[in-house]
């Protein structure tokens, strides 16, 4: 049984570029969650979303950011215009139903320069 | 909302020695704390978590205990090794949605 998948492992994309993250949850895994983790810094909560709705955005930035979790297909987070404060590693947690455990892919890590 | 804080931030033992991690929560609501462990570049993992009804749990060398009335819960692992290395994150949730992260602890295990 693979675990949660992200990809790509690390991007690089200049400043006013688009930036997309996409996360493949577990099998039989209905719930993707989005953290943000700064260097030397525990994981921020951005986004919970089951499959075709987001059910809690509030960790996630107004402007810029978005993210979806269609019927077929992975999740995505889309970083529109990305400045330098947007590097970071960005981790997504797949769980089977609320309130279960989450386990966590490996990461996204994005530069942006 | 929920504010997790962890200490120490850095932890050095030698390696056959007890580590403890401890954390606050501010939520008295939160029901779920989980703790992962993080290898460099790679993403957290799971390694053990306690519910709220529940007031100490054990896996093997790792063992997890809580304090409801004070808001704190605490990592103990002991006989620790040099693979124990690693950044130790506690988290707190309301039934495992909204996970706040404490900054996390960097363990390190000398042989």
């Amino acid at each position: 049984n693979a675990g949660v998948m992200q990809n790509p492992r690390h991007l690089v994309r200049r400043r006013g570029q688009e930036a997309r993250l996409r996360c493949s949850p577990m099998k039989g895994h209905s719930h993707v969650y989005w953290y943000r983790q700064l260097p030397e810094e525990g994981l921020k909560f951005m986004v919970y979303l089951q499959k075709e709705n987001i059910i809690d955005e509030s960790g996630m930035p107004k402007e810029r950011f978005s993210a979806e979790f269609p019927k077929e297909g992975p999740s995505i987070l889309r970083i529109q215009q990305v400045v330098r404060g947007d590097s970071a590693a960005y981790f997504c947690a797949s769980s089977p139903l609320q309130g279960h455990e989450q386990y966590f892919g490996p990461g996204t890590r994005l530069t942006v320069t | 909302g929920e504010n997790v804080e962890q200490h120490p931030s850095t932890l050095s033992v030698q390696e056959g020695d007890s580590a403890v991690i401890k954390c606050t929560y501010s939520d008295s609501a939160s029901n779920y704390f989980p703790w992962y462990k993080q290898e460099l570049g790679k993403g957290p993992q799971l390694i053990i978590d306690i519910r709220s009804n529940v007031g100490e749990k054990k896996d093997q060398r790792i063992a997890v205990t809580l304090n409801k009335t004070a808001k704190h819960f605490s990592l103990h692992i002991t006989e620790t090794q040099p693979e124990d290395s690693a950044v130790y994150f506690c988290a707190a949730s309301i039934n495992n949605n909204d996970m706040r992260f404490g900054a996390g602890t960097r363990l390190t295990v000398k042989p």
